[in-house]
């Protein structure tokens, strides 16, 4: 079975600081994907990445950067300088090649960043 | 760009109602998923479909029924609705490219209340 824990449920930080956001994944597969999702107060989830298990690179897009360690079964999503506009539910989300299409999801993390 | 609309965005219905969530994307998506969120426990598929009139059992399936008659549509029926089946509803779709799995894009979801 696949798991993926999030185990900060919330963050309250001030604009402009760093935050890191964690994920631990656990799955017994070898061949897996992984991604992470914004969910705005309206409601729709937007996709922000994915990562396969065979490219362990580290990613930066612009304020946001995701570190991936299969030594830690981890992929943690960092936001530098954060704005209001960041606040929002973000959930991690793991997929492999046995896993039949479906997506199992965190808990997600409620990040609030205040002005 | 990729859209994913559901017909409501609230409804409120009675215990022992028959209740339809109507689910269309535009993007000639293989793939058609139906999840609910409650707090802190993420997102749990209820049931998805590859191809017109298949599908298969999610993690939830329990109270639920699904239907697929055109690719573009995918509808999840509550046949008796109770009160513990209220919650966020969101459907996704995503296309089969190769071996890779591809994200999944959402719609708005549907805050289903059940009195």
């Amino acid at each position: 079975a696949q798991k993926v824990t999030q185990a900060q449920t919330e963050i309250s930080v001030v604009e402009k600081e760093d935050v890191t956001l964690d994920c631990v994944y656990e799955t017994r597969d070898t061949t897996y994907y992984l991604f992470w999702y914004k969910q705005p107060p309206s409601g729709e989830l937007v996709f922000l990445i994915r990562r396969n298990s065979f490219d362990e690179q580290n990613e930066i897009s612009g304020r946001y950067s995701w570190n991936f360690q299969k030594s830690t079964s981890s992929f943690n999503f960092t936001i530098t300088a954060s704005q209001v506009v960041d606040s929002a539910v973000y959930f991690c989300a793991l997929t492999s090649d046995n896993a039949g299409n479906m997506l199992t999801f965190g808990g997600g993390t409620r990040l609030m960043v205040k002005p | 760009d990729v859209k994913v609309t559901q017909s409501s965005r609230y409804l409120v219905k009675r215990t022992g109602e028959k209740v339809f969530l109507e689910c269309v994307q535009d993007m000639d998506h293989e793939n058609m998923f139906w999840y609910r969120q409650d707090p802190g426990l993420g997102l749990r598929l209820i049931y998805f479909s590859y191809d017109v009139k298949m599908k298969e059992k999610g993690d939830i399936p329990e109270g639920y029924s699904v239907s697929r008659e055109k690719k573009e549509r995918f509808s999840l029926i509550l046949e008796s609705a109770s009160t513990n089946q209220t919650s966020m509803y969101l459907c996704a779709s995503n296309k089969i490219t190769g071996a890779s799995y591809n994200e999944q894009f959402f719609g708005p979801g549907t805050r289903l209340t059940v009195l």
